[in-house]
């Protein structure tokens, strides 16, 4: 079965500087998708970034990128400059592909000015 | 970029009362969406797979009879949460799996009160 967890209920970091969120999973696949969502105090979930399996380069978008650690069946995220607009719920999720995404537990980010 | 749209945003009912969300998908076809149920602080738990033209997929423990869904075509499933409960008191998320470069689209939520 698909597992998700997210070891850190709550982080924090000063505005400006850099935060990495951890999310470990559990997959029986070798073909999947990684993804990282973040829902603002609104509860729109917003996807931050996304990763292909096959794909060994780490992927990036702006300030948010990831370490993929396929064999350790690792996916942190690290977001680089933190602003205040990044404070929110970071969801890690996996799915197998075209199937039901399964999210972690959540971390609280909290971005201190 | 794909659009969902999910309604009502908010919304009142009685206890005994059943519960209708529509989730649309605005500019592409969703030929399967997901229904979420998140508690307050807590992640999304999956409750069913809607597949357009067929029967839902239950997650283990998630009533069928209760919580109904209908995908009747490619761009619109509901959920209808029926003879309503306080404890179906929740905030429900529809998602839909748009072209591949779009990865999972998720609506707005509802927040359903049940009083």
């Amino acid at each position: 079965a698909q597992t998700v967890t997210q070891s850190q209920p709550e982080m924090s970091v000063q505005e400006a500087e850099t935060v990495t969120l951890s999310c470990t999973y559990d997959t029986s696949e070798s073909d999947y998708y990684l993804f990282w969502y973040k829902q603002p105090p609104s509860r729109q979930m917003i996807l931050v970034i996304r990763q292909e399996a096959y794909k060994q380069q780490n992927a990036t978008e702006n300030r948010f990128s990831v370490n993929f650690q396929k064999a350790a069946k690792s996916f942190s995220l690290k977001i680089s400059d933190s602003q205040l607009g990044d404070a929110a719920m970071y969801f890690c999720a996996h799915s197998q592909g075209a199937q039901k995404l399964v999210f972690g537990q959540g971390t609280r980010l909290t971005i201190n000015p | 970029g794909a659009v969902v749209s999910q309604h009502p945003s908010r919304v009142i009912c009685k206890s005994g009362t059943s519960v209708k969300i529509e989730c649309r998908s605005l500019d592409f076809q969703a030929t399967t969406m997901f229904w979420y149920r998140q508690f307050p602080k807590k992640s999304l738990m999956l409750m069913a797979t809607s597949n357009e033209g067929s029967k839902a997929t239950y997650e283990q423990g998630v009533e069928k009879d209760k919580f109904l869904i209908n995908h009747a075509s490619l761009t619109l499933s509901t959920l209808t949460v029926t003879s309503a409960h306080p404890e179906d008191s929740s905030f429900y998320i529809c998602s839909a799996r748009g072209p591949p470069s779009y990865g999972y689209t998720f609506g707005s939520g509802t927040r359903l009160t049940v009083v």
